[in-house]
């Protein structure tokens, strides 16, 4: 089974340091990973994903990578912003059409 | 659009009363439909998903049950409501097997 670990749960920093968001998943066998963003009592914006040929995305000052064969991925977060404040999600598919196995996120407090 | 409806958007219910919760998509046709569960302390949880009318398959065994009736509908619902099935409730699709865009979600309480 396929388990999806966050690290840290929770992180707190200053408006404008770079931070970077940690992901691991036990079974390399996996069809993509993405990152999602969720604001309390919201539901989720999907971020970035990452295919599992591709080593990384960008999206402005969002850049995921992906590690497969170490089954680990880092969302890194340049020039930190008080709107960057949410819940940041990281969930892998196993296969094209398959739900999505999720972990349990890391709250992030971006502090002005 | 990838627009995805939820309702009603919060929703307090007494314990064994019934529960109907709606999801309805706009966009392209025959979607991947999925509902989820994210309870307090936990991630989230995948209770249903369909590829068709009338096709669900079932994740986790509980006291929920899910319907399609049309090609966008998606119905999550139960008979008997339990205090464990207090949760945030979101609907999702899938997209050509990939992003799913996820529902603004229904906060329900059962108290």
């Amino acid at each position: 089974k396929q388990e999806v670990t966050q690290i840290p749960a929770a992180l707190s920093v200053p408006e404008g340091e770079n931070l970077v968001l940690n992901c691991s998943f036990t079974d390399s066998a996996i069809y993509n990973l993405q990152w999602f963003r969720q604001d309390p009592g919201k539901g989720l914006t999907s971020l970035l994903l990452i295919q599992s040929s591709q080593r990384e995305q960008t999206s402005g000052r969002l850049n995921a990578s992906l590690d497969k064969s170490s089954g680990r991925s880092t969302l890194y977060i340049a020039a930190s912003q008080p709107g960057d404040s949410a819940t940041y999600l990281c969930a892998v598919s196993p296969n094209s059409g398959y739900a999505l196995n999720f972990g349990k996120g890391t709250s992030l407090l971006v502090t002005p | 659009s990838q627009t995805i409806h939820q309702w009603p958007a919060t929703l307090v219910q007494p314990v064994g009363s019934p529960l109907s919760l709606e999801c309805t998509v706009e966009g392209t046709s025959n979607p991947n439909l999925y509902w989820y569960r994210q309870a307090a302390g936990r991630g989230l949880q995948l209770l249903f998903y369909s590829v068709g009318i009338g096709q669900i398959s079932s994740e986790v065994p509980q006291n929920l049950s899910a319907s399609r009736p049309q090609d966008r509908q998606f119905i999550l619902s139960s008979k008997k409501l339990l205090l464990s099935d207090s949760g945030f409730y979101l609907c999702a699709r899938g997209v050509g097997g990939d992003t799913q865009y996820f529902g603004p979600g229904t906060r329900l309480t059962v108290l």
